[in-house]
This record gives C-alpha cells, sequence and structure tokens, in this order.
C-alpha cells in the first residue's frame, strides 16, 4: 500500500536560512508523482512542486526544490532563503500512475514550520 | 482566474443534524474532489468527479456521506446524519486533466471547510 511518512511534526529556521523537509513514501508502483502542498494558516493548499518518478532532474521551483533519491524513496523539500511568509504546515504527497484515470493522492502527516526573525 | 471557492468556512452542528458543504471549482475543471483531515490523522481521498460523473467514490467513509455534483459544475458534500467522528476538514480540489504522470494534473486545492460536530 501506498504510504508517504513525514518525521518531522515542527521545525524552526532562522529568517534567510534555507531548511529541509523530510519526506519518505514507499509504493510498489515504478511509476508515480511527488507533490508538495503549502498550506499556511489561511487553509489553502498551495502547491509547491512536482516530482515525477522517471523525471531525471531533481524539480525547481524558485526558492524551492525537492531533493529526490529513488533508491531511498525520499523526496525531501527545501526551501531556500527562508521568509516569514513561509511560515506554514507542509504536506508531501504521492500519486500512483496505476491508476487508470484518477487523481487520488496520498498524503503525509504534514510538517510545520516557523521562520524566526 | 478564481480559485477553488468551499462553503461554509466553518460550520458547527450537532450530533445528528444534516451539514451541506459547497465546493465551486476552478472553472473549466472536469475533476472535482473531496478529500479530508479528520483531527490528529493524515488528509483522505474521499471522491473524485469527472464532470457529473462520480469516478472514484471508494474514500467515502459511508452511507451518511452523499456527494453530487449536478450539471458538472459546483459539487455538495451532504452528512446525514452527522457524527461526531464527522468533525475535521473538508478539502475540495479541481484538475483540469486527471491520471498519468504529467505534473500538469495539479490539483488545485479550496481553503477548506471546517466541520465541527457537537
Amino acid at each position: 500500500a501506498q504510504k508517504i511518512t513525514q518525521t518531522q511534526p515542527g521545525m524552526f529556521v532562522q529568517e534567510k536560512e534555507a531548511v529541509t523537509l523530510d519526506c519518505t513514501y514507499d509504493t510498489s508502483d515504478p511509476s508515480y508523482g511527488l507533490f508538495w502542498y503549502k498550506q499556511p494558516s489561511s487553509g489553502e493548499m498551495i502547491f509547491l512542486i512536482y516530482q515525477g518518478s522517471y523525471d531525471q532532474q531533481n524539480a525547481t521551483e524558485g526558492r524551492y526544490s525537492l531533493n529526490f533519491q529513488k533508491a531511498r524513496k525520499s523526496a525531501n523539500l527545501v526551501i531556500s532563503a527562508s521568509q516569514l511568509g513561509d511560515s506554514a504546515m507542509y504536506f508531501c504527497a504521492m500519486r500512483e500512475a496505476s491508476m487508470e484515470y484518477g487523481n487520488k493522492l496520498v498524503f503525509g502527516a504534514g510538517t510545520i514550520l516557523r521562520v524566526k526573525s | 482566474e478564481a480559485g477553488v471557492t468551499q462553503f461554509p468556512s466553518h460550520s458547527v452542528i450537532e450530533k445528528g443534524q444534516t451539514v451541506t458543504l459547497r465546493c465551486d471549482p476552478i472553472s473549466g475543471h472536469d475533476n472535482l474532489y473531496w478529500y479530508r483531515r479528520v483531527m490528529g490523522k493524515e488528509i483522505k481521498f474521499l471522491l473524485h468527479f469527472v464532470k457529473e460523473s462520480k469516478q472514484d467514490e471508494s474514500g467515502m467513509p459511508n452511507n451518511r456521506f452523499l456527494a453530487e455534483r449536478t450539471g458538472g459544475t459546483y459539487s455538495t458534500l451532504k452528512v446525514q446524519p452527522a457524527e461526531l467522528e464527522d468533525s475535521g476538514v473538508y478539502f475540495c480540489a479541481s484538475s483540469l486533466l486527471a491520471g498519468g504522470l504529467s505534473g500538469a494534473n495539479v490539483l488545485t486545492f479550496g481553503a477548506g471547510s471546517r466541520l465541527t460536530v457537537l
């Protein structure tokens, strides 16, 4: 069965420093996609970054990068130059491609990130 | 472009009452999803609409939950009768496409509807 594990319930980071949020996953499907979402206090889930299992390069989106280590089944999110606005809950999620026509995501428990000034 | 809109943002009801949550997806998104996060647990998939048809409702917990998407536009999720364990945040999401590995099939989520059952 698919499973996403986020082992860090909460993290602190100093403003302008980089932080890594951990995510490990478990799947028997060779084809899958990994997502990170940010949930600020407003409640909305904001898509940050996506990595496909066959992508050769690690995904990057501005200050966000995904450290994808397929053999270790990890997909850590790296946020560079943290800003106060990065304080939020962060969710890692996975979608298997074996579903014929679907978009069912499996989520981790989330990590609360607090950026200190 | 307007995002995914959910209403109400917060609902407080008593056990045994009925609540209806509404979701307006992004215009043109045929795929609409419901997820929920009950206290202390992960966000879980409930169901997936393609237009007005239920593509996958494997995550619906029981028959007290009824989702509809008449006309393939907005969707409602009714809980009747509500139980204490139904408390949580109900998220709606939509996407233009579904399936496969394309990053273009990203789900856009709403802010959620918080349900509190007393």
